[in-house]
């Protein structure tokens, strides 16, 4: 089954301690990226990737970190979080190609509370 | 950056009627409109979308209405039904239809009353 993967699907944690969310995708997509949702903003993005080894930032990056060292993988990383990153976190990837394979695959959402 | 912004944030209409949402954008350049659906607990879903070239697509009870000279686009839901209940986002591509930076709008929460 196409599918892509979240884990945790709930986390919380304390301000300051750092932690990874995992995002896998078994559509052989290029391209991937992390959003977060929050009540009344709908959903913004933090970074994506558009190929292994290729990442950059989007809207909200500021306390985030990535890393692409495979094309199935893309997880996000705290390094120290804060409780203004509480929030949900979707990954999505798609083929990256244009035209009309451009549909973007979420995943099921990773719940944070930082306290 | 491109804006998206949509309205109603909540909208209620009893079964069988129809719903609109609406979205306005703010850069030209988009030429990528995809409407997601999102239930809860689950990530959002591609329901239907549209390209700068067409000004509608319609796939069975759902229709998308794209006007660029105003910058604004439309879901139409017909007939709707209580599985229709869900949040709604529209979302704009600024590059140009590659669709790999989505800018979203807040979204709308759909209630569907028997």
């Amino acid at each position: 089954e196409a599918q892509v993967t979240q884990n945790p699907r709930y986390l919380i944690t304390v301000t300051g301690k750092k932690l990874t969310v995992t995002c896998s995708q078994n559509m052989n997509h290029e391209y991937m990226s992390w959003y977060r949702q929050d009540p009344g903003l709908g959903l913004r993005q933090i970074y994506y990737s558009m190929n292994v080894e290729v990442t950059d930032k989007g809207d909200v990056p500021e306390g985030y970190k990535v890393s692409r060292k495979e094309k199935r993988n893309f997880p996000l990383i705290l390094e120290s979080p804060s409780p203004n990153q509480t929030s949900l976190y979707f990954c999505a990837s798609s083929h990256g190609q244009g035209g009309s394979q451009e549909e973007q695959y979420f995943g099921p959402g990773t719940r944070l509370t930082v306290t | 950056g491109e804006n998206v912004e949509q309205h109603p944030s909540t909208l209620s209409v009893q079964e069988g009627d129809s719903a609109v949402i609406k979205c306005t954008y703010s850069d030209s350049a988009s030429n990528y409109f995809p409407w997601y659906k999102q239930e809860l607990g689950k990530g959002p879903q591609l329901i239907i979308d549209i390209r700068s070239n067409v000004g509608e697509k319609k796939d069975q009870r759902i229709a998308v209405t794209l006007n660029k000279t105003a910058k604004h686009f439309s879901l139409h839901i017909t007939e709707t039904q209580p599985e229709d209940s869900a949040v709604y986002f529209c979302a704009a591509d600024p590059w140009g239809g590659s669709a790999r930076q989505l800018t979203f709008g807040s979204g709308t929460q759909l209630t569907v009353l028997p």
